[in-house]
């Protein structure tokens, strides 16, 4: 049972560049987050997905993109990389609202 | 708007030491509140999770406790070990929605 797992683990990027970070759960949640981990901020939400096919902005969702492709995945798109979005960036699954978040490790990302 | 804080930002004990990590918020209108552990490069594990409803949770040597009226929950850890070293950080859902605010976390040193 892998949990949460996003792809890449690392990555840098040029500003300006474009990607996409990905997140999928095998846990059959209903719900998916997307955090930034910025030092001295704590967690902030970018994105989330109560349900399949639905997506709402967090608290910081400027510069971003998501897609909820199906109940597994929970994907992430920065169109066009700014200094400013270097950070750690989590994905995050819950059953329902009230239940627990369960966590992935992660994806460093630097935009020089 | 809510507001979690976390003090001491760092914590440095014997082991076998009982410790109370602090979490405060300033909006008492919340659904649940939520504590986590965060080893280095990793991502978050959730610890207790509290109802609104309720005034305390444990698992195994960890206590949590909530009293929303004054905006406090407290995280206690019996008899602490070296394995607890990790930075422990506390997230309050606010009512009716599925976003998360999280304090920046106590970093907790337990020595040997």
């Amino acid at each position: 049972n892998a949990g949460v797992t996003q792809t890449p683990k690392f990555q840098v990027l040029k500003t300006g560049q474009s990607m996409t970070l990905q997140c999928a759960q095998d846990m059959n949640h209903n719900s998916m987050y997307w955090y930034r981990q910025d030092p001295g901020m704590g967690l902030r939400l970018i994105y989330y997905s109560a349900s399949e096919g639905t997506t709402d902005k967090g608290e910081v969702p400027n510069g971003y993109n998501v897609s909820r492709l199906n109940k597994r995945e929970f994907s992430l798109r920065l169109e066009s990389a700014a200094p400013s979005q270097t950070s750690v960036y989590f994905c995050a699954s819950s059953e329902y609202r009230e239940s627990p978040l369960h966590f992935g490790n992660g994806t460093r990302l630097t935009v020089t | 708007k809510q507001e979690v804080t976390q003090i001491p930002a760092a914590l440095s004990v014997p082991e076998g030491e009982n410790l109370v990590l602090n979490c405060s918020f300033t909006d008492s209108a919340i659904y649940n509140l939520q504590w986590f552990r965060q080893d280095p490069g990793k991502g978050l594990t959730s610890l207790l999770l509290i109802q609104s409803s309720q005034r305390e949770q444990t698992s195994g040597r960890l206590n949590a406790s909530l009293d929303k009226s004054s905006g406090r929950s407290t995280l206690y850890i019996a008899a602490s070990q070296p394995g607890d070293s990790a930075t422990y950080l506390c997230a309050v859902q606010t009512s009716g929605t599925y976003k998360y605010i999280f304090g920046t976390g106590t970093r907790l040193k337990v020595l040997a």
